[in-house]
């Protein structure tokens, strides 16, 4: 029973260098989103995909683009890393349902030097 | 977005209740109260949600006012695996079910 599983776990990259996070679900779910969770601070949305084929910016989408390869996976993409983003990442996923919850993987830590 | 206010920290003893507290006095009719926890920089856990109702499940109690502008999450027996930082979310009822974080309650179970 895996639920969303993310890689990688760790990756330190240096200023400029690309890097894509990986998220995959495997509930069905339709609906799948990317956070950032600064130390000491809540997490903030960067994007999300409603349903497969559409994504939407979040609360802080500047320097990231995203894909919704498919309805299991949904990509994040760093093209040029700076410091100010390293942090935590998480991949979340929900069904169709605007009252139903999220479900969470364990999080990508990246630092950026 | 409704905004919540929940406080910093608290504490309990092993084996007691822990209630954990939120406003939200500018919550909408049509949005859901939900609560999450998140141990140690795992990833978030979903706990409870509801409405207006109070709600029970096999992890907590969620007791809405009837006013609706306050909620307080009930851990009927904490024990030390539910210390943790504790989020209070008034869903945003828009396209995406976006979920809004604070910076949560940190609950220290006390042994």
């Amino acid at each position: 029973n895996a639920g969303v599983t993310q890689t990688p776990k760790f990756q330190v990259l240096k200023t400029g260098q690309s890097m894509t996070l990986q998220c995959a679900q495997d509930m069905n779910h339709n609906s799948m989103y990317w956070y950032r969770q600064d130390p000491g601070m809540g997490l903030r949305l960067i994007y999300y995909s409603a349903s497969e084929g559409t994504t939407d910016k979040g609360e802080v989408p500047n320097g990231y683009n995203v894909s919704r390869l498919n309805k299991r996976e949904f990509s994040l993409r760093l093209e040029s890393a700076a410091p100010s983003q390293t942090s935590v990442y998480f991949c979340a996923s929900s069904p169709y349902s605007s009252n139903q919850p999220q479900h969470f993987g364990d999080g990508t830590r990246l630092s950026i030097l | 977005d409704a905004k919540t206010t929940q406080p910093t920290s608290m504490d309990c003893a092993e084996g007691r209740a822990a209630n954990l507290p939120c406003n939200h006095s500018t919550i909408s009719g049509n949005e859901y109260v939900y609560w999450y926890r998140q141990i140690h920089s795992q990833g978030p856990q979903y706990i409870i949600h509801g409405l207006k109702n109070n709600e029970t499940n096999e992890m907590a109690s969620l007791i809405i006012t009837e006013d609706r502008k306050s909620s307080t999450l009930i851990l009927p027996h904490a024990t030390l695996r539910d210390t943790a930082v504790y989020y209070c979310i008034v869903r945003v009822r828009s396209s995406g079910d976006k979920l809004t974080f604070g910076t949560g309650t940190r609950l220290a179970v006390r042994p």
